[in-house]
């Protein structure tokens, strides 16, 4: 089975400025995908950023990106330039890539707060 | 807007009522799931279909009976609740997961917010 661990359970940042949110996870596979999901208060959970862990490359969407260390099997999230609207509950998780298993594995969350 | 859309947004229900949550997704996926979300607790995946069929049940107790007519719809049917059900409960939809193939990214609904009395 997989875990997911988000150790910081809540984070505050001040407009403009930079916060990195970390993720580190237990698995005995080589290939799988790992997401970061944003939740605003509004409760729509909605994808931010997705890696494929055969890729080096680390994933960017605009002012997210990630740090995927795959020895390590750490998956952190850079949010540079927040904004009041990246205010929201971040979640990191893991999806199996092959064979029949497609759960998504969710840690507990980290509440992001930016200040103006 | 997700295209995926959840009803009712919120329900409060005695441990003796019937109701029934409803998910539909307009992506063109023929995967859904459903997703039960506790205060404190991670994300739990109660359900899944593809193509209409279940192919995975995470354990979850009877009073939770799915529904899946069409690969747009998605019922959750629920019946002598549980206090401790009480939670937010998330629909997701992606393409179909095959056998050795990509496993696509799950887009979620808004979320039915439900309480057990």
């Amino acid at each position: 089975a997989q875990t997911v661990t988000q150790s910081q359970p809540e984070m505050s940042v001040q407009e403009a400025e930079t916060v990195t949110l970390s993720c580190t996870y237990d698995t005995s596979e080589n290939n799988y995908y790992l997401f970061w999901y944003k939740q605003p208060p509004s409760r729509q959970m909605i994808l931010v950023i997705r890696q494929e862990a055969y890729k080096q490359q680390n994933a960017t969407e605009n002012r997210f990106s990630v740090n995927f260390q795959k020895a390590a099997k750490s998956f952190s999230l850079k949010i540079s330039d927040s904004q009041l609207g990246d205010t929201a509950m971040y979640f990191c998780a893991f999806m199996k890539h092959t064979g029949w298993d497609y759960k998504l594995s969710f840690g507990a969350g980290t509440t992001v707060t930016v200040r103006a | 807007e997700t295209g995926v859309t959840q009803t009712p947004r919120h329900l409060v229900m005695g441990m003796t009522n019937k109701k029934s949550l409803k998910c539909e997704q307009h992506l063109g996926h023929n995967a859904m799931y459903w997703y039960k979300q506790s205060a404190k607790k991670p994300l739990e995946l109660m359900f899944v279909y593809n193509f209409k069929e279940q192919t995975e049940n995470n354990s979850v107790p009877s009073r939770f009976s799915p529904e899946c007519p069409n690969s747009s719809h998605l019922f959750l049917h629920l019946h002598t609740l549980q206090p401790e059900d009480s939670a937010l409960y998330l629909c997701a939809s992606s393409e179909a997961a095959d056998r050795g193939g990509v496993r696509e990214t799950q887009y979620f609904g808004p979320g039915t917010r439900l309480l057990v009395l």
